[in-house]
């Protein structure tokens, strides 16, 4: 079974330009994750979706940042324009139903992210 | 509020020795709580979990961790280090009862010397 895929793996812009990072869940999987992960530092989830919806962007910083997940597969996270803060890893993960309907009980697989550098 | 603690920031062992790696957390109702561990470069790794039932539990690699309800801890062990071990590890929590949302520690760096 593939795991989580994520696109690019590095990627380093200069400040104000945009940046967009896809992700491709485990297959069955509706529940999908961003995270930001700085470095030395644990995952901050950024925005999580259960299937189409996004239920908590609470997170995101919705001025400069935008999520999709079109058809409930695939997502893309953008950032536009990116500040120098912006560098870090972003991490995205997938999970079945995590209240047991399904079986399981939640625990997430993590793509190998994808590492921004912001100059 | 949830919250996980993972008060080390490294925790160094010699190969072949028992370690441990602290988690403790703050939760309001029932917990599922879970240790995963990332490598250099890499995307976090699921080793194990507890949902419910026996407070030792057994996951990846010969780890295991303890649940101590009481202690509000959920500790990380190996009764045998390797060098191959050393990596970041984190502890997470979610709660059962409520929006399924993760929260993870602030991680572990473990170095294994041989």
């Amino acid at each position: 079974e593939a795991g989580v895929v994520q696109s690019p793996r590095y990627k380093i812009i200069e400040k104000k330009q945009p940046v967009a990072f896809w992700c491709n869940p485990i297959s069955g999987h509706n529940t999908l994750y961003w995270y930001r992960q700085n470095l030395g530092q644990g995952p901050e989830l950024l925005i999580r979706y259960e299937n189409e919806e996004a239920v908590d962007d609470s997170q995101l910083p919705k001025d400069r940042f935008s999520a999709e997940r079109l058809k409930g597969v695939d997502s893309t996270l953008k950032i536009q324009p990116a500040e120098l803060g912006d560098s870090a890893v972003y991490l995205c993960a997938s999970s079945l139903d995590w209240r047991g309907r399904s079986g399981s009980t939640g625990e997430l697989f993590f793509g190998e992210g994808s590492r921004l550098t912001v100059l | 509020a949830q919250s996980v603690a993972q008060p080390e920031d490294q925790v160094n062992v010699a190969e072949g020795n028992p370690l441990t790696v602290k988690c403790t957390y703050s939760v309001s109702g029932n917990p599922y709580l879970f240790w995963y561990v990332q490598y250099p470069n890499r995307g976090l790794q699921f080793l194990l979990k507890y949902i419910t039932g026996d407070n030792l539990v057994k996951g990846s690699y010969g780890f295991e961790a303890e649940f101590n309800k009481s202690q509000t801890s959920f500790h990380l062990k190996k009764p045998s280090a390797l060098v191959s071990d050393s990596a970041l590890y984190f502890c997470a929590v979610r709660l059962y009862s409520s929006a399924s949302k993760i929260i993870f520690g602030s991680g572990t760096r473990l170095s294994i010397r041989p």
